[in-house]
C-alpha cells in the first residue's frame, strides 16, 4: 500500500528558533499533500493542503508566515515553524494524496513538537 | 459549519466482545464518511468508507452503515481481537476531511 514517512519523528527547540518536518510519500507521486495539527485529546484539524509546483492554500486562522509550506516534488513536501514557541508544540501530520486516480489520502505518522 | 462528533473512549472490551463506536456528523451537503484507525506508532489508516445514503462500508470485519435519517455513521465489529486496539477516528468529507476527536479503543485477552 501507499506509504508515507515523516521525519523527525520528534523534536524538542528552543523558543525562537525554527523548526522543518519534512514529509514523503515513498511509493508513489503526491500531487496533493496536506498538513494537519492535532492537540491532546482532539480531533485532526487541516492547516494547509498544498499541490505540486503551487503554492499551498492555508486554512482560516493559520498564519501562513509562521507556518511555511513547500511542495517542490511530487514526493516531498515540507512544513517550517517559523520562530517557533511554546503554543506551537503539538502533533503535525501530513497525509497524500493522487486525487487524479483516488480521493484517499494516505497518512504519515505524525511529528511531535516541543517547543521550550 | 461541518462537523463531526464521536464518542469519548477508551472504550475496554474483552476479546470477542461486540464493539459499537458511535459517530454523528452535521454537513450541509452530502458528504462522504470514512473511519480511520490509528495503531500505535503509526500513521492513520483508511479503514472503510461509505459515499452516500444507505452504502454499507466494511472490511477486516468492521461495518458502518451510512445514515442520514440520523446523520450517523457508527462502526462495529462482531468479535473484536487484541489486534484491534487502537484509535478510531470518524471523519467526513465534503472538500475537505473532518476528523472526530478519536476513540481509543483497548481489547484485553
Amino acid at each position: 500500500g501507499a506509504v508515507v514517512s515523516q521525519h523527525p519523528s520528534w523534536v524538542i527547540c528552543k523558543s525562537g528558533t525554527s523548526v522543518k518536518i519534512e514529509c514523503r510519500s515513498l511509493d508513489f507521486q503526491a500531487t496533493t499533500m496536506f498538513w494537519y495539527r492535532q492537540f491532546p485529546k482532539q480531533s485532526l484539524m487541516l492547516m494547509a493542503t498544498s499541490n505540486e509546483g503551487s503554492k499551498a492554500t492555508y486554512e482560516q486562522g493559520v498564519e501562513k508566515d509562521k507556518f511555511l509550506i513547500n511542495h517542490a516534488s511530487l514526493t516531498l513536501s515540507t512544513l517550517t515553524v517559523t520562530s517557533a514557541h511554546p503554543e506551537d508544540s503539538s502533533f503535525y501530520i501530513c497525509s497524500a494524496s493522487y486525487r487524479q486516480i483516488e480521493e484517499t489520502q494516505y497518512f504519515g505518522p505524525g511529528t511531535r513538537l516541543l517547543v521550550l | 459549519g461541518d462537523s463531526v462528533t464521536q464518542m469519548e473512549g477508551p472504550v475496554t472490551l474483552s476479546e470477542e466482545a461486540f464493539l459499537t463506536i458511535n459517530c454523528t456528523y452535521t454537513a450541509t451537503g452530502y458528504p462522504s464518511l470514512f473511519w480511520y484507525v490509528q495503531y500505535p506508532g503509526e500513521g492513520l489508516q483508511l479503514l472503510l468508507k461509505a459515499t452516500k445514503a444507505d452504502d454499507k462500508g466494511s472490511n477486516k470485519g468492521f461495518e458502518a452503515t451510512y445514515r442520514k435519517e440520523t446523520t450517523s455513521f457508527h462502526l462495529e465489529k462482531g468479535s473484536v481481537q487484541v489486534s484491534d486496539s487502537a484509535v478510531y477516528f470518524c471523519a467526513l468529507d465534503t472538500d475537505k476531511l473532518i476528523f472526530g476527536t478519536g476513540t481509543r479503543l483497548q481489547v484485553f485477552p
